[in-house]
C-alpha cells in the first residue's frame, strides 16, 4: 500500500500570506496525486487533481505542482474561507485503491 | 448537478451489521463511466476509503475491510449501498459516498454512525 504523509501537521499564517503544503508519496505515484479541502462539518471537496489542475470552481490562488513522490499544494495569498483542513489522495490502478495523507490543518495565526 | 445524500441508522451494536444506502439524483449511476465509492472518517480523524462498485455490480475493497464488506447497487433506484458486518466501537465514524472519476469529485455531506450498545 502506497502511504502519503502530509507535512507539517499543522501551519499557523495570517490572512495575505502564502501557503505551501507538501505530501510525500512512499512510492512514485506519477502524477495520480488530488488534493482536498474540509471544513468542520462539510464533506471534503476536491480541490487539484492530477497533481495540477484545478477542479471546477476553484479559485486561481490554488496550485500544485509536482510529480513522482513528491508534491505541492500552494495558496498564493490566504482568504478568512480557506482556512481549513487538507487532505492529499493517491489512486493506484492495480490493484486499484485510493489512500489520503493525515491532512494539513491550516489555522489563522 | 450530481448530488448525493447517505442515509441509515446512526446507531449499531456491536456484532451487528453497518448498512447503509447512498441515493444519487442530478445523474444516473447506470450511465457509466464513474465508480461509486463510501468511505469513512473516525472522529477527528483522516480519511479511509472503503470501496468502490460500478454501475455492472463489479466491486473492489480495501484490503483491510474486505472481509466485512459488502457494496451493492440498485441501478433502478438509482442508489447503492454499504454493508459492514461484525461491527466494533472502532467503526464509529462519519461515513460518505463519493463518486469517482479517478479522483472524488462529488460528495454526500456524510453521516455519522456510532456503534454502541
Amino acid at each position: 500500500e502506497i502511504v502519503l504523509t502530509q507535512s507539517p501537521a499543522t501551519l499557523s499564517l495570517s490572512p495575505g500570506e502564502r501557503a505551501t503544503l507538501s505530501c510525500r508519496a512512499s512510492q512514485s505515484v506519477s502524477s495520480y496525486l488530488a488534493w482536498y479541502q474540509q471544513k468542520p462539518g462539510q464533506a471534503p471537496r476536491l480541490l487539484i487533481y492530477d497533481a495540477s489542475n484545478r477542479a471546477t470552481g476553484i479559485p486561481a490562488r490554488f496550485s500544485g505542482s509536482g510529480s513522482g513522490t513528491d508534491f505541492t499544494l500552494t495558496i498564493s495569498s490566504l482568504e478568512p474561507e480557506d482556512f481549513a483542513v487538507y487532505y492529499c489522495q493517491q489512486r493506484s490502478n492495480w490493484p486499484p485503491g485510493y489512500t489520503f495523507g493525515q491532512g494539513t490543518k491550516l489555522e489563522i495565526k | 448537478q450530481v448530488q448525493l445524500q447517505e442515509s441509515g441508522p446512526g446507531l449499531v451494536k456491536p456484532s451487528q451489521t453497518l448498512s447503509l444506502t447512498c441515493t444519487v439524483s442530478g445523474g444516473s449511476i447506470s450511465s457509466g463511466g464513474y465508480y461509486w465509492s463510501w468511505i469513512r472518517q473516525h472522529p477527528g480523524k483522516g480519511l479511509e476509503w472503503i470501496g468502490y462498485i460500478y454501475y455492472s455490480g463489479s466491486t473492489y475493497y480495501n484490503p483491510s475491510l474486505k472481509s466485512r464488506v459488502t457494496i451493492s447497487v440498485d441501478t433502478s433506484k438509482n442508489q447503492f449501498s454499504l454493508k459492514l458486518s461484525s461491527v466494533t466501537a472502532a467503526d464509529t465514524a462519519v461515513y460518505y459516498c463519493a463518486r469517482e472519476e479517478s479522483y472524488f469529485d462529488y460528495w454526500g455531506q456524510g453521516t455519522l454512525v456510532t456503534v454502541s450498545s
